[in-house]
């Protein structure tokens, strides 16, 4: 029972253009959202994050939109640099009103940014 | 300024073996999570301490998983009589105390149970 589900395995991206990636999840009790990067041989970083009660979130060069109705979310980058190459996962948590922030991942897009 | 830090980084055994994984969490992170990740999915959350709170162990998929916690320190995940199955990356995460905080993930121990 997938709860956060990332139907893109895969983005290859130009350098300089915008890179989106998506997530769907299923349990309308999730009321907070996580991206994090994953490089080789390393564990995950926290990227950005955003709360149900908004729909958007930015920091630099990362936007994060939240579409409760859908149940989707997705994450901007602009520009894709070459160093934006890494695994990104999705995360949710909040579900059944449990407060200690487990966290709910995606399988994980990996991006590809050429030069 | 020290990370999340695991140990060993790779552990290759024997189905049937016991192994012990180690977690030393970031110095006042009173939250400590142990999460799996097989081959080409995504993150499995298994465990969470809490400060002296119980922990939820909702996560462990079997009997032959458990965890430790000695106060807000280290943490160790056993796996008795390993499967094959087992085989995965086990990445730990701690956090300051409290739901929404940011959780920081050590580089994970690589187990391939033969």
């Amino acid at each position: 029972d997938q709860q956060v589900k990332q139907n893109s395995p895969s983005l290859s991206v130009q350098e300089g253009r915008i890179s989106i990636l998506n997530c769907d999840y299923t349990n309308s009790m999730f009321d907070y959202f996580l991206w994090y990067k994953k490089y080789p041989a390393e564990g995950p970083t926290f990227l950005i994050s955003i709360s149900s009660i908004k729909d958007k979130n930015e920091d630099g060069r990362f936007t994060v939109f939240l579409n409760k109705s859908a149940k989707h979310l997705s994450l901007h980058i602009v520009p894709s640099q070459p160093g934006d190459s890494a695994v990104y996962f999705c995360a949710a948590s909040g579900a059944g009103g449990t407060s200690y922030g487990k966290l709910t991942f995606g399988q994980g897009t990996i991006l590809t940014v050429h030069p | 300024g020290a990370g999340v830090s695991q140990s060993p980084s790779n552990k290759v055994t024997e189905k049937g073996k016991d192994v012990e994984l180690r977690c030393d969490p970031i110095s006042g992170h009173t939250a400590l999570y142990w999460y799996r990740q097989r081959l080409g999915q995504g993150l499995e959350f298994l465990i969470y301490f809490q400060g002296n709170s119980a922990p939820d162990k909702s996560g462990l998929p079997s009997d032959r998983f458990s965890a430790e916690r000695t106060g807000e320190s280290v943490s160790t995940l056993t796996i008795q009589r390993t499967q094959q199955e087992d085989s995965a990356v086990y990445l730990c995460a701690s956090s300051l105390a409290g739901n929404r905080e940011t959780q920081y993930f050590g580089p994970g121990t690589r187990l391939l149970v033969l």
